[in-house]
């Protein structure tokens, strides 16, 4: 699976849109784009995937550039709940399926 | 639904104990997952199963640790013989897989923190 590269940290402020950046270069054509946050103490949470397409649900929406070699997680409305580890995974289906590789992600703290 | 179910939620043990950690998946995934996350490795996938069969052990760190899954609800992993270098927070996961494309939107359990002293 490729790799991804996230910044370690980023704040934002409550309210405002968070944008977290992902760069993975290497993205195969099969490869799927997933995020994941994790919550302090929490298991990982799901929070959404893409292929080639932007992508939109209820927590984020998820922007990924004509190349592919990048893509952002927009969370809209930041709350001081969002302040998460999260995570930017890609992965392929087929053989590779499930295989989900964590790297470290990027602390995002949302202040007051 | 419950989502998924993982017991004991701590365990602490002497090195060299027999350490069983279990899951329950959520009901009608067909594929789950044990995880382990630690400070300085990470989150790092252990093994995963579609429909109760091993597919992939590459994760398995040695031959002290093996899991099972006898059944769609239910599956363990073992440590045996336990060393304080096992000590993490270990998840499991399902999900449901449909054919062979992506999709991998997995479900985590609140994971299960063990000690080995």
């Amino acid at each position: 699976d490729a790799k991804t590269t996230q910044p370690p940290s980023m704040d934002c402020a409550e309210g405002r849109a968070a944008n977290l950046p992902c760069n993975h270069s290497t993205i195969s054509g099969n490869e799927y784009v997933y995020w994941y946050r994790q919550i302090h103490s929490q298991g990982p949470q799901y929070i959404i995937h893409g292929l080639k397409n932007n992508e939109t649900n209820e927590m984020a929406s998820l922007i990924i550039t004509e190349d592919r070699k990048s893509s952002t997680l927009i969370l809209p409305h930041a709350t001081l709940r969002d302040t998460a580890v999260y995570y930017c995974i890609v992965s392929a289906g087929g053989t590779s399926y499930g295989k989900l590789t964590f790297g470290q992600g990027t602390i995002l703290t949302v202040h007051p | 639904d419950a989502g998924v179910i993982q017991s004991p939620r701590h365990e602490v043990t002497e090195m060299g104990q027999e350490v069983t950690l279990r899951c329950k998946p959520i009901s009608g995934h067909n594929s789950l997952f044990w995880y382990r996350q630690t400070m300085m490795r990470g989150l790092e996938l252990l093994i995963y199963f579609n429909n109760n069969v091993p597919i992939d052990d590459s994760g398995m760190p040695e031959d002290r640790f093996s899991a099972k899954m006898p059944n769609a609800s239910f599956s363990t992993l073992k440590i045996q013989p336990s060393e304080p270098r096992d000590s993490a927070v270990y998840f499991c996961a399902s999900s449901l897989r449909r054919g062979t494309g992506g999709g991998n939107e997995q479900f985590f359990g609140p994971g299960t923190r063990l000690t080995v002293l």
